[in-house]
């Protein structure tokens, strides 16, 4: 079956550090790739995705490139802001066009410091 | 527009009891799905309706979990009786019908704290 693996939390950075959150997966074929944020006391929203191999998602300064070789769909960031911090999760859609349900990671917290 | 809304925000209940929690999709959004999250794990998906039919329910994890989407509009998922396992987070979502070769971006609403003591 489909799986998500990303890394353990917390991720605590001082404000303007580098982040790369690494999130790999396992699917047959060639899944859709999502990153969702979750803000405290917020619903998760849609930061980014990419639907076929080699594709970059970006938005508002995340970006993450969907390398098929190494299964992968890591979450970068070249300056954090203290208003990042919150739940991020690294999510898959299958290909069966009959079944629209996601497949998440574990989430991971990233904490900002000013 | 109002996104998607869930009641109640927090339930403590203890083991053996009922618990209703409810989903208001987005106006207009045919798909809702709900997912849970248990012990800070993986959000795991729990069951898809299309209007008032279950698409998918491969994900609910036994029958003490029933769903429900009256007229296609909001959903309940009722847990009756409440097991110490079912602590965790509800999440409900909800999308549009673009047809399947399109990607149905998933609106997620804040969720539902279940604690079962």
């Amino acid at each position: 079956g489909n799986s998500v693996t990303q890394m353990e939390g917390p991720v605590t950075l001082s404000e303007e550090a580098f982040l790369t959150i690494n999130c790999t997966y396992t699917a047959t074929g060639y899944p859709s790739l999502f990153w969702y944020v979750q803000y405290p006391g917020e619903g998760l929203q849609l930061l980014l995705k990419a639907t076929k191999a080699d594709d970059k998602g970006s938005n508002k300064g995340f970006e993450a490139t969907y390398r098929k070789e190494t299964t992968s769909f890591h979450l970068e960031k070249g300056s954090v802001q203290v208003s990042d911090s919150a739940v991020y999760f690294c999510a898959l859609r299958g290909r069966d066009t009959g079944r629209r349900a996601l497949t998440f990671g574990s989430g991971t917290r990233l904490q900002v410091q000013p | 527009e109002a996104g998607v809304t869930q009641f109640p925000s927090h339930s403590v209940i203890e083991k053996g009891q009922t618990v209703t929690l409810r989903c208001d999709p987005i106006s207009g959004h045919d798909n809702l799905y709900w997912y849970r999250r248990v012990m800070g794990k993986e959000i795991k998906f729990l069951l898809h309706f299309v209007k008032e039919s279950k698409q998918d329910e491969s994900g609910m994890p036994n029958n003490r979990f029933l769903a429900e989407r009256t007229g296609g509009t909001y959903s309940t998922l009722k847990v009756q009786p409440a097991e110490l396992e079912d602590s965790g987070v509800y999440f409900c979502a909800s999308s549009q019908d673009l047809g399947s070769s399109s990607y149905n971006e998933q609106f997620f609403g804040p969720g539902t704290r279940l604690t079962v003591l």
